[in-house]
């Protein structure tokens, strides 16, 4: 039951960079929410958009959501080998039942130091 | 964030045996409860979602005597894979949520290794 497809599937860039993640998403959500996963490990919420914002910030996250487009992009601002691990979309799709997240795929993100 | 705890980290077990998976949340009452499986270098899938006091709600393709899922009380739902095999061996994740809250807190997941 997968929501949406993410892009890139892998990233590499040195510290330092900005790192853009772009999500897109196939029917009308109530939110969409970015979560980290350091490898084998659970998911870390970063931020939650609601469908009637456009942009969000959160330190050095910005998230975009273009409703119209059904996507969303992750911006990681002058990015730290820390950062590195995959990054996932999640909706809330508006007509599901008990609020259930649907993930993309993710993208993997390695930032070289 | 709240917290949502996953036992066992890992576990190893035999084929044909079956494996119980908790998952308890911490400081919040967890009205809801959703059950992933992520294999290596894929997205999670979701499974089921539970609501505490009822039977569990499966998605399509999910073998309901398979993974069976118990939530018992609003902080602690348990996932039980039943005659274990090896194409079960996944990382499984819970996350758990009350009720009218947007955000869900996810365990740290369950290496499952059927050998």
């Amino acid at each position: 039951s997968q929501q949406g497809e993410e892009d890139p599937q892998a990233l590499s860039i040195q510290e330092g960079e900005n790192a853009t993640m772009n999500c897109s998403y196939k029917t009308s959500i109530n939110n969409l929410q970015w979560y980290r996963q350091n490898s084998g490990r659970g998911l870390v919420h970063l931020i939650l958009i609601r469908s009637n914002e456009r942009e969000k910030h959160s330190g050095r996250l910005r998230v975009t959501l273009d409703t119209s487009k059904k996507s969303s992009s992750l911006l990681i601002t002058a990015s730290r080998a820390a950062d590195t691990a995959s990054y996932f979309c999640a909706t809330v799709p508006i007509y599901n039942q008990g609020g259930k997240l649907i993930f993309g795929q993710g993208t993997e993100l390695s930032v070289k130091p | 964030g709240a917290v949502v705890s996953q036992h066992p980290s890992w576990v190893i077990c035999k084929s044909g045996t079956s494996v119980k998976i908790e998952c308890r949340s911490l400081d919040f009452q967890a009205t809801t409860m959703f059950w992933y499986r992520q294999f290596p270098k894929q997205s999670l899938m979701l499974m089921a979602t539970s609501n505490e006091g009822s039977k569990a709600t499966y998605e399509q393709g999910v073998e309901k005597d398979k993974f069976l899922i118990n939530h018992a009380s609003l902080t602690l739902s348990t996932l039980t894979v039943t005659s274990a095999h090896p194409e079960d061996s996944s990382f499984y994740i819970c996350s758990a949520r009350d009720l009218g809250d947007t955000e869900a807190f996810f365990g740290q997941g369950t290496r499952l290794t059927v050998v």
